[in-house]
């Protein structure tokens, strides 16, 4: 089965300090990974796509690395700021014309 | 701006009753899909479709109907046999179904049963 786990389910960090958020995949053989940024009770923001070519994506402060043969994915967040508190959600396209998302990490970050 | 939106924001729904959901996208985009988010799960597809006049079940259908009748369109309806509707969904748009080409989704409505 094609699943996607994101560990911990809750992460709190002091303001400026850098950040990794992890995310990983049962299955090596994806077309690509999206990081989500969710606000709550709010859509989905995109934050990174990365394809399955690719092995970072970097966007501001925001960096997204790709490792197919561990299935793993992780989100760096330099210089964290207070606006920067949301749940991160990672979605994995294995090739069967779906999203399959982890349940997300929330974020906080502490002024 | 292109983007996608979605109304109404919240929803209530009185048992025995459907409801549509509206999603309208100005990205050109062909495929769409409908998730539904629950608390402490990921978000799980309802349906989708790939090109005007064409759509197919996800992973959980039962209990919901969708149309594609215009490009820009995909109202969703919960039906009265979908057993637990209270969640927040969520329409997403991408170029093509093909795989390689990211989403871009809407701002969600919730729905709750009264």
């Amino acid at each position: 089965k094609q699943e996607v786990t994101q560990i911990p389910a809750a992460l709190s960090v002091p303001e400026g300090e850098n950040l990794v958020l992890n995310c990983s995949f049962t299955d090596s053989a994806i077309y690509n990974l999206q990081w989500f940024r969710q606000d709550p009770g709010k859509g989905l923001t995109s934050l990174l796509l990365i394809q399955s070519s690719q092995r970072e994506q970097t966007s501001g402060r925001l960096n997204a690395s790709l490792d197919k043969s561990s299935g793993r994915s992780t989100l760096y967040i330099a210089a964290s700021q207070p606006g920067d508190s949301a749940t991160y959600l990672c979605a994995v396209n294995f090739g069967n014309e779906k999203l399959t998302f982890g349940t997300g990490t929330r974020l906080t970050i502490i002024p | 701006d292109g983007g996608i939106t979605q109304s109404p924001k919240y929803l209530f729904r009185k048992e025995g009753q459907n409801v549509t959901l509206s999603c309208e996208q100005n990205l050109n985009h062909d495929a769409m899909y409908w998730y539904r988010q629950d608390p402490g799960q990921g978000l799980r597809l309802i349906y989708y479709s790939q090109i005007v006049n064409d759509f197919q079940k996800g992973d959980i259908a039962e209990g919901y109907s969708v149309s594609r009748e215009k490009k820009e369109s995909f109202p969703l309806t919960v039906t009265s046999a979908q057993k637990n509707p209270t969640a927040f969904y969520l329409c997403a748009s991408s170029i093509y179904a093909g795989a390689g080409y990211g989403y871009t989704f809407g701002s969600g409505t919730r729905l709750t049963v009264v």
